[in-house]
């Protein structure tokens, strides 16, 4: 089942706003993602994480990878209406006799008033 | 460049029925990866294939089983259909295993099971 819990659900704000959201697990990530997904479509990558600590940003959105590798944030600067969609994180947990798996959290919808 | 694409977009079935789902990679892209998506699991990682290898697996039961073909097409198939399989699934392709950022997703196949 699911390892990834992210919050909040859902985030309805003015254009213009900042926007922040953020995803903890109770295991040790190796990776951590961040994706964005529109109606009728399948998720995009948005930012890639492999270190503790590490900040990375891309345009106006910037993440972290937390120091106890348990969790990330995703931050959205100055809100634009096509910000709207659902924002994913995932992770990579590398189990040794299973192989890697793959955990997305439960996603963080977000509508952008203009 | 092509992306990924799913077929069919959309499918019914029964209960009890067996249905399989396509998926074909951006060329040059040899692993696959299979995710299942629902409003209340939200989205989990069933299998992944490379080079016509399964190379990791979530947690679903044997019903869920895939393959891939020489030219890096995949599909999946899901026997004794049950009411809670109706979902969006979304494949995805990389250029290696295990490179989870490189990943790109299709479209997404939503199975409804009556």
């Amino acid at each position: 089942g699911q390892q990834l819990n992210q919050s909040p659900q859902s985030m309805f704000i003015q254009e213009g706003e900042d926007v922040s959201m953020n995803c903890t697990s109770s295991s040790i990530f190796n990776t951590w993602l961040w994706y964005k997904q529109d109606p009728g479509e399948g998720p995009v990558l948005l930012i890639a994480l492999y270190k503790a600590g590490e900040l990375t940003s891309n345009g106006r959105l910037t993440a972290q990878f937390g120091i106890t590798r348990k969790d990330s944030f995703l931050n959205i600067s100055a809100s634009i209406p096509s910000d709207v969609g659902i924002y994913f994180c995932a992770g990579q947990l590398i189990r040794g006799n299973t192989g890697n798996q793959f955990y997305f959290g439960t996603g963080t919808s977000l509508t952008v008033i203009p | 460049k092509a992306g990924v694409t799913q077929t069919p977009r959309y499918l019914i079935k029964t209960r009890g029925q067996q249905v399989t789902l396509s998926c074909s990679p951006i060329s040059g892209h040899r692993s696959v990866s299979w995710y299942q998506q629902t409003p209340g699991q939200g989205l989990q990682f069933l299998f992944e294939y490379f080079s016509e290898t399964q190379r990791n697996k979530g947690n679903f039961p044997g019903r869920f089983s895939g393959r891939q073909f020489s030219n890096s097409r995949s599909e999946m198939n899901v026997s004794t259909l049950e009411l809670g399989d109706s979902a969006l699934y979304l494949c995805a392709s990389s250029p290696r295993t295990g490179l989870w950022e490189t990943q790109y997703f299709g479209p997404g196949t939503r199975l409804l099971v009556l």
